[in-house]
């Protein structure tokens, strides 16, 4: 089955980059069908989705309004995952952040999920 | 963006119960609407999507049911493993947005 599994730190200072990390098993990131994205949650804005990487011959990518100017997700084929940038982070990005699975494409919905990472934007 | 509105936001019952959870969205999302449920400390998990299509390994017990902007989801009858928190999410236009969740607790 797939599994998702999210590496990266817990603790970023304010103005700094958030990174995190998705590796994928039983599934591949250049999958023709899927897309993988990255969802956090917080008590302040419950459960936002962030943006997507999917390959339709080619490498697309959606972002949220709300992020757009700061974020960036990259699939990596060598490894078999995506990653997760979002530039300049300030308290208020302080969330869980969750990788997923859209099955298929058309369906945007999200099947699998990584374990979660708590992530704490404070100097 | 399309607004997810979820009620109640929380609500006790007993196991054995029907319980049903409400979803409206800001505009027609044409039955393209999942539900998730999630328990404290992990990732939430789907259960419903296009509406009414339970995904693999859910139990019959849920439902889900709608049209336009208004949908809703089904326990019809509370097992002690139900007691969790809800999310709505419409799936027909991008950003993906969710609602702010349904909390049923005994």
């Amino acid at each position: 089955q797939v599994q998702l599994q999210q590496s990266g730190p817990g603790l970023v200072k304010p103005s700094q980059t958030l990174s995190l990390t998705c590796a994928i098993s039983g599934d591949s990131v250049s999958s023709n069908g899927a897309a993988w994205s990255w969802i956090r949650q917080s008590p302040s804005r419950g459960l936002e989705w962030l943006g997507r990487t999917y390959y339709r011959s080619r490498w697309y990518n959606d972002y949220a309004e709300s992020v757009k100017s700061r974020i960036t997700i990259n699939p990596d084929t060598s490894k078999n995952q995506f990653s997760l940038q979002l530039n300049f982070v300030t308290p208020e990005d302080t969330a869980v952040y969750y990788c997923a699975r859209d099955p298929e494409y058309s369906l945007s919905i999200f099947d699998c999920w990584g374990q979660g990472t708590l992530v704490t934007v404070s100097s | 963006d399309t607004q997810m509105t979820q009620f109640p936001s929380s609500v006790s019952a007993s196991v054995g119960d029907r319980v049903t959870i409400t979803c409206r969205a800001s505009q027609r999302i044409d039955k393209q609407l999942a539900w998730y449920q999630q328990k404290p400390g992990k990732a939430p998990d789907l259960l419903i999507y296009t509406t009414s299509t339970l995904q693999s390994g859910v139990p019959s017990r849920f439902s889900g049911s709608g049209s336009g902007t208004d949908y809703t989801l089904t326990i019809s009858s509370l097992q002690p493993e139900d007691f969790a928190t809800y999310y709505c999410q419409q799936a027909n236009n991008l950003p993906h947005t969710f609602g702010g969740g349904t909390k049923v607790e005994i």
